[in-house]
């Protein structure tokens, strides 16, 4: 079975701090891929990011951050300098053989 | 280049009444997908289809839900009868034709059972 797990439910932060949402998951697939989507409140899922197993190597986009630990069974996303329109839900997913899993999601509250 | 599209926006109905979601897909994609969402959760995949087919429906509760993909482009989800439980909102997403591919979604139908 594939699972996902955000712990935080929320996280409130000043204009330009640093924060890092948590994803941890579950899977018995040996290939397997990982996303990150932002869901802002029009609703509209985004796509943010996409790793599959076999490349550990971290990203960064901008002031976007990824950190993809095999050993541990997480991919974690990190913002730099958050703003205020980084405020929305994100969520982690994985995908093995079988259907795209959605983790419940992480909502982030910039304030100015 | 036009995004997925899904329509209504909102609905508002009683429970027993029946309820349509229609979802235009990004032109070019062959699968699509209906996810659920309720309140504070991410989104659950309700019927993915490749082109025409349903090849993955082990989550659609088929005693009041179906779906349907015509000529594999435009996708129907519709509910017969709505209970009060069936408030959500619903997302359609389409993607090419692999796991690897992301997925578009679109701003999805926000459905109130009263």
């Amino acid at each position: 079975a594939q699972k996902v797990t955000q712990a935080q439910t929320e996280i409130s932060v000043v204009e330009k701090e640093d924060v890092t949402l948590d994803c941890v998951y579950e899977t018995r697939d040996t290939t397997y891929y990982l996303f990150w989507y932002k869901q802002p409140p029009s609703g509209e899922l985004v796509f943010l990011i996409r790793r599959n197993s076999f490349d550990e190597q971290n990203e960064i986009s901008g002031r976007y951050s990824w950190n993809f630990q095999k050993s541990t069974s997480s991919f974690n996303f990190t913002i730099t300098a958050s703003q205020v329109v980084d405020s929305a839900v994100y969520f982690c997913a994985l995908r093995g053989f079988q259907k795209l899993v959605f983790g419940t999601g992480t909502r982030l509250l910039v304030s100015p | 280049e036009a995004g997925v599209v899904q329509s209504p926006r909102y609905k508002i109905i009683e429970k027993k009444q029946p309820v349509a979601f229609w979802c235009n897909p990004i032109s070019g994609h062959n699968t699509l997908y209906w996810y659920r969402q309720n309140l504070g959760q991410g989104p659950e995949l309700l019927i993915r289809y490749e082109n025409e087919e349903a090849v993955d429906d082990s989550q659609l509760p088929k005693d009041r839900f179906s779906a349907e993909r015509l000529k594999g482009v435009d996708s129907t989800l519709k509910i017969q009868p709505a209970e009060l439980g069936d408030s959500a909102v619903y997302l359609c997403a389409s993607s090419l034709e692999d796991r690897r591919e992301k997925l578009f979604f679109g701003s999805g139908t926000q459905l109130s059972v009263l």
